[in-house]
């Protein structure tokens, strides 16, 4: 069936550095998702992407979606305290997703 | 965002037992709800699939005997852990989308169990 990996699966960073999550799917994708899971809640929908070689940005969160739709990174600019969490993509063949197994993100002030 | 109420947050329950979670889109329509299990530091694994008025999808090693879903209405879907075990002792999540496919889900709180 349909895998999703994500690596790295822990990252620590000093508060500043910049900080990648990359995403890969075994199978060819229709779009993905992004969610942030802070310790202890749920998952939070961050941004959809869905066409081939896509890139989205969110104040210093940057998405792409590569040219074949298997694969997926999240860069977080100079990081803060507050993005500490794990991320998660979740990737859609047909109408479910199947999430990544996830990043932990720890941001060390 | 849209709002997802998933209740309980968290139950105790002694084994052999059986346990219900709801999950109620508050403000949209959801003609799909998904239910999730993720253990400590684990990613989410989809257990099934639910479309409103039909029978549930289940992922491969889920039993359906074990863990009923009924999608009776737009905004209620509900999840039975039948006579639990310790090994289902776990975080439970569900989220639902208005659309099949394609857009974002929304999540609930999410219920942890355990079993006792």
């Amino acid at each position: 069936g349909q895998q999703v990996m994500q690596i790295p699966q822990y990252q620590h960073v000093q508060e500043g550095e910049d900080f990648t999550t990359y995403c890969n799917s075994s199978t060819t994708l229709s779009n993905i998702q992004w969610y942030k899971q802070r310790p202890g809640g749920h998952p939070v929908f961050l941004i959809q992407l869905v066409k081939s070689g896509e890139v989205k940005k969110q104040k210093r969160l940057t998405f792409q979606f590569g040219e074949a739709k298997k694969n997926s990174s999240l860069h977080i600019t100079a990081t803060q305290t507050t993005d500490v969490g794990t991320y998660f993509c979740a990737g859609s063949g047909t109408y479910k997703y199947i999430f990544g197994t996830g990043t932990r993100l720890k941001v060390l002030a | 965002g849209a709002v997802v109420s998933q209740h309980p947050s968290w139950v105790i329950c002694k084994s052999g037992t059986s346990v219900k979670i709801e999950c109620r889109s508050l403000d949209f329509q959801a003609t799909t709800m998904f239910w999730y299990r993720q253990f400590p530091k684990q990613s989410l694994m989809l257990m099934a699939t639910s479309n409103e008025g039909s029978k549930a999808t289940y992922e491969q090693g889920v039993e359906k005997d074990k863990f009923l879903i009924n999608h009776a209405s737009l905004t209620l879907s509900t999840l039975t852990v039948t006579s639990a075990h310790p090994e289902d002792s776990s975080f439970y999540i569900c989220s639902a989308s208005a659309i099949r496919g394609g857009t974002e889900a929304f999540f609930g709180q999410g219920t942890r169990l355990t079993v006792v």
